[in-house]
């Protein structure tokens, strides 16, 4: 596609279940970046995707939370055993090399009940 | 470790009146440095991106910025605020090379309110 997808836009679940956020990025791009925008906080980082580079884990926020890039491509965010705190929009951004101009998808808002 | 400070968490502004979002980055080597904008309900695009050369860099919807590497800072203007321009901003450092150290790193952002 032409732009950074995400899916999907809207997720409830119940607190304690799993929940899988996906992330396709702009094609051809190396760079892969998960972040999480929670109200009156900003964009907090929560892992980076450099090529077949092992990945920046040190933003996410606790061992629930895992990511993975197959084949240099599609990523996915786990959240595992979900809270209430894990309320929030979770973006998902791509780039031509590490560093430079990030493009984001709409997001994935997840709300946790 | 990359970092970026916006120390001003919301602005008001009059319509017509300049403005200027501050922000400061620690970085240990020349950054790339960019400024996005998120509007309400919108996702977040590039206002403008210093990378090298012309410290004074022009942007999308009359916005410039000024890398300034003695004071670490790379604040955002614009001349005459638009009822339009409300919005939260959003400045981040990345660097020119792969591994962790091209992570992109964004401020906590600095939501502007504009009064007619």
């Amino acid at each position: 596609g032409a732009g950074v997808s995400q899916s999907p836009s809207n997720k409830v679940t119940e607190k304690g279940k799993d929940v899988e956020l996906r992330c396709d990025p702009i094609s051809g791009h190396t760079a892969l970046y998960w972040y999480r925008q929670s109200l009156g906080q900003g964009l907090e980082f929560l892992i980076y995707f450099q090529g077949n580079s092992a990945p920046d884990k040190s933003g996410l926020p606790s061992d629930r939370f895992s990511a993975e890039r197959t084949g240099g491509s599609v990523s996915t965010l786990t959240i595992q055993r979900t809270q209430q705190e894990d309320s929030a929009v979770y973006l998902c951004a791509s780039s031509p090399q590490g560093g430079q101009r990030a493009f984001f998808g709409q997001g994935t808002r997840l709300t946790v009940v | 470790a990359q970092s970026v400070t916006q120390p001003d968490i919301h602005i008001t502004v009059s319509e017509g009146a300049s403005l200027e979002l501050r922000c400061n980055y620690s970085y240990g080597a020349t950054p790339y440095l960019f400024w996005y904008v998120q509007s309400p309900g919108q996702g977040l695009q590039l206002l403008l991106k210093y990378f090298s050369g012309d410290t004074l860099v022009q942007g999308i919807k009359g916005f410039e910025a000024e890398f300034k590497r003695s004071q670490s800072s790379f604040n955002l203007r614009k001349p005459s605020v638009h009822w339009s321009d409300a919005a939260e901003y959003f400045c981040a450092v990345g660097a020119s090379y792969g591994g962790s150290q091209g992570n992109l790193i964004f401020g906590k952002g600095t939501k502007l309110s504009v009064k007619p």
